[in-house]
């Protein structure tokens, strides 16, 4: 059971917009900053949105970060059979003194 | 940008020991703290322990704790895990992560992992 929750999996139609949901508590999400990961099993993960909704260098305007209270939401537009991977969010728990992750979501482009 | 490439996965009896490897190109190592994130079948990531840059300050989860030692030799460019007292459950692909920080008045933590390894698969099976 993961401290931070997603849903197994997401699917949206190509072109579409899809929405992940993260959802923690005051002692992760709720004080600190949220991060999401996209991951392709055999490969690197990749740091998709820092610091709640900032994009690092390199990655496409197609994909935005939110948090409200202690949830937090990925945003992925135009979508591309190429965005089909693993989705994760992470942030700091200050509680757990420890960084948590939520299980994961499962992006499927149809 | 950097790279990060780990090394030393194998398969491994329940109660033996490894040690992997994480060779680090393209950035000041001494400069970051470095993490291990794990990735058991079927499973989400874990973090598992990071280290600060200069090597003095560990940290772990509690499902390692006391069984894996995190180290970092900088003049390597170089970050491993001894991971001993191995369990089925822990059986996972090991990935290390280049940690940014965040710091306030109350020390510093984690704020996100900007640069990952794929991965190094160790197996704990009889």
């Amino acid at each position: 059971q993961s401290v931070l929750t997603q849903p197994p999996s997401v699917s949206a139609a190509q072109g579409q917009k899809v929405t992940i949901s993260c959802s923690g508590s005051s002692s992760n999400i709720g004080s600190n900053h949220v991060s999401w990961y996209q991951h392709l099993p055999g490969t690197a993960p990749k740091l998709l949105i820092l610091d709640n909704d900032r994009r690092p260098s390199g990655i496409s305007d197609r994909f935005s970060g939110s948090k409200s209270g202690t949830s937090a939401t990925l945003g992925i537009s135009g979508l591309q059979t190429g965005d089909e991977a693993d989705y994760y969010c992470g942030a700091w728990d200050t509680s757990l003194s420890a960084w948590v992750f939520g299980g994961g979501t499962i992006l499927t482009v149809l | 940008e950097g790279q990060l490439l780990e090394s030393g996965g194998a398969l491994v009896q329940p109660g033996g020991s490894l040690r992997l490897s994480c060779a680090a190109s393209g950035f000041t190592f001494t400069t970051y703290v470095m993490s291990w994130v794990r990735q058991a079948p079927g499973k989400g990531l874990e973090w598992v322990s990071d280290i600060s840059g200069s090597g003095s300050t560990t940290h772990y989860a509690d499902s390692v704790k006391g069984r894996f030692t995190i180290s970092r030799d900088n003049s390597k460019n170089t970050l491993y895990v001894q991971m001993n007292s191995l369990r089925a459950e822990d059986t996972a692909v090991y990935h290390c992560a280049k940690v940014v920080l965040h710091c306030d008045g109350g020390g510093c933590h984690a704020r996100y992992f900007d640069l990952w390894g794929r991965g190094t698969l160790v197996t704990v099976s009889s």
